[in-house]
């Protein structure tokens, strides 16, 4: 099993671009999640879903689009970059009660 | 809303020391709570998770408590070795004790020294 993929591994956009942050997983685990990590705040979570068409927003949705067409894809967009953007995303997933397994994490730099 | 506190300061311990790890949440009791390790540049990677019910989990040299009266879970790593040098992030459910949304603490940064 690959766990959960994540693709790029790292990214520099200017601002105003867009991109989609893409993660994929091959555990058919209902729960999928993105956090963003910053230094001083954490794991902070953005956008999560628990199923296939079913999403809803963490903490720090602005600026962030998901959608969830299949179990296994949970792709993250950014509609128009912006510096403060630039942090270090985590694509999760995980089954109920059970642990969550992380991607590799893209590393992404606005400027 | 539930926050979670971690040792904010950077532990040291000498290679063989028994290394003690705190993590304490503010409001209601979680139905489970998770351990993680995380190194540089990489995801977080589950190590143990003790629920509501247990008092203590072990697996290895890794042991971890959850006192509910205390609001607090302990994370033991004993015979450390260089190799368990990493941060270290507790982990509990929001709402409900389902894996729905999951909080973090900022982690506790651990240098093992040899």
């Amino acid at each position: 099993n690959a766990g959960v993929t994540q693709t790029p591994k790292f990214q520099v956009l200017k601002t105003g671009q867009s991109m989609t942050l893409q993660c994929a997983q091959d555990m058919n685990h209902e729960y999928m999640s993105w956090y963003r990590q910053d230094p001083g705040m954490g794991l902070r979570l953005i956008h999560y879903s628990v199923g296939a068409g079913i999403t809803d927003q963490g903490e720090v949705p602005n600026g962030y689009n998901v959608s969830r067409s299949t179990t296994e894809d949970f792709p993250l967009r950014l509609l128009s970059a912006a510096p403060s953007q630039t942090s270090v995303y985590f694509c999760a997933s995980s089954s109920e009660r059970d642990r969550a397994f992380f991607g590799q994490g893209t590393r992404l730099t606005v400027v | 809303s539930q926050k979670i506190e971690q040792n904010s300061e950077a532990l040291n311990i000498q290679e063989g020391k028994t290394a003690t790890l705190t993590c304490n949440y503010t409001n209601y009791s979680p139905a489970y709570l998770q351990w993680y390790r995380q190194d540089p540049g990489r995801g977080p990677v589950f190590l143990l998770l003790i629920r509501e019910n247990e008092k203590e989990k072990r697996k290895e040299r890794l042991k971890v408590t959850f006192d509910t009266t205390l609001k607090q879970s302990l994370f033991h790593i004993t015979a450390s070795q260089p190799a368990d040098s990493a941060t270290y992030l507790c982990a509990l459910p929001l709402n409900a004790g389902n894996n729905r949304k999951l909080i973090w603490g900022l982690g506790t940064s651990l240098a093992v020294n040899p």
